[in-house]
């Protein structure tokens, strides 16, 4: 089954606006990372953010992360039409070697 | 320098017969993962190679499934008998060795698609 679960499953916006993805999980993790895909192939790293970091900024990317409430939020500020993609969260288990646990994604649209 | 590639980057088979996937990691990096995308769904974990190791294949669906690595380099992932749930895309991951704040990189995937 998956570890993690995005909120919401799709988003539609307007450029310039902000997209806030959510993701929760379900064990422990050593970390929990980002990562973007277009059109079904190639994944791109967004931003990796360990357990004992609570928020990581990278341009206009900013990840928050809630151990409490295994939790991890990415929001993309201003976005572009460039933008639009789908959005996994991935999580490392503790005692793990980095094998990733992928959730199922938020598709996200920006119109221009 | 060269990312993750893999071959072929779309295969067409039918049923029942085999396939084999291959992986060429950036050169250097030990760790390297294998990982299977359905229609609209997140990433399944298969399996994890540390040089020419696999630690790890409780990810493999079924004993139909295999995969090595030689040289601590290129992997080739097997499927035999494919079946029509087997159709997916197929991607490969490697990073530097296995550490808790490694990225991973991924190749661009090979769609397989059974008949």
């Amino acid at each position: 089954s998956q570890q993690g679960e995005e909120d919401p499953q799709a988003l539609s916006i307007q450029e310039g606006e902000n997209a806030t993805m959510n993701c929760s999980y379900k064990t422990s993790i050593n970390n929990l990372q980002w990562y973007r895909q277009n059109s079904g192939r190639g994944l791109v790293h967004l931003i990796l953010i360990r357990s004992n970091e609570r928020e990581k900024h990278s341009g206009r990317l900013r990840v928050t992360l809630d151990t409490s409430k295994k939790s991890s939020s990415l929001l993309i500020t201003a976005s572009r039409a460039a933008d639009t993609a789908s959005y996994f969260c991935a999580t490392a288990l503790s005692g793990g070697y980095n094998k990733l646990i992928f959730g199922a994604g938020t598709r996200l649209a920006v119109h221009p | 320098g060269a990312g993750v590639s893999q071959s072929p980057s779309n295969k067409v088979t039918e049923k029942g017969k085999d396939v084999e996937l291959r992986c060429d990691p950036i050169s250097g990096h030990t760790a390297l993962y294998w990982y299977r995308q359905s229609l609209g769904q997140g990433l399944e974990f298969l399996i994890y190679f540390q040089g020419n190791s696999a630690p790890d294949k409780s990810g493999l669906p079924s004993d139909r499934f295999s995969a090595e690595r030689t040289g601590g380099s290129v992997s080739t992932l097997t499927i035999q008998r494919t079946q029509q749930e087997d159709s997916a895309v197929y991607l490969c991951a490697s990073s530097f060795e296995v550490a808790d704040y490694n990225e991973q990189f991924f190749g661009p995937g090979t769609r397989l698609t059974v008949l």
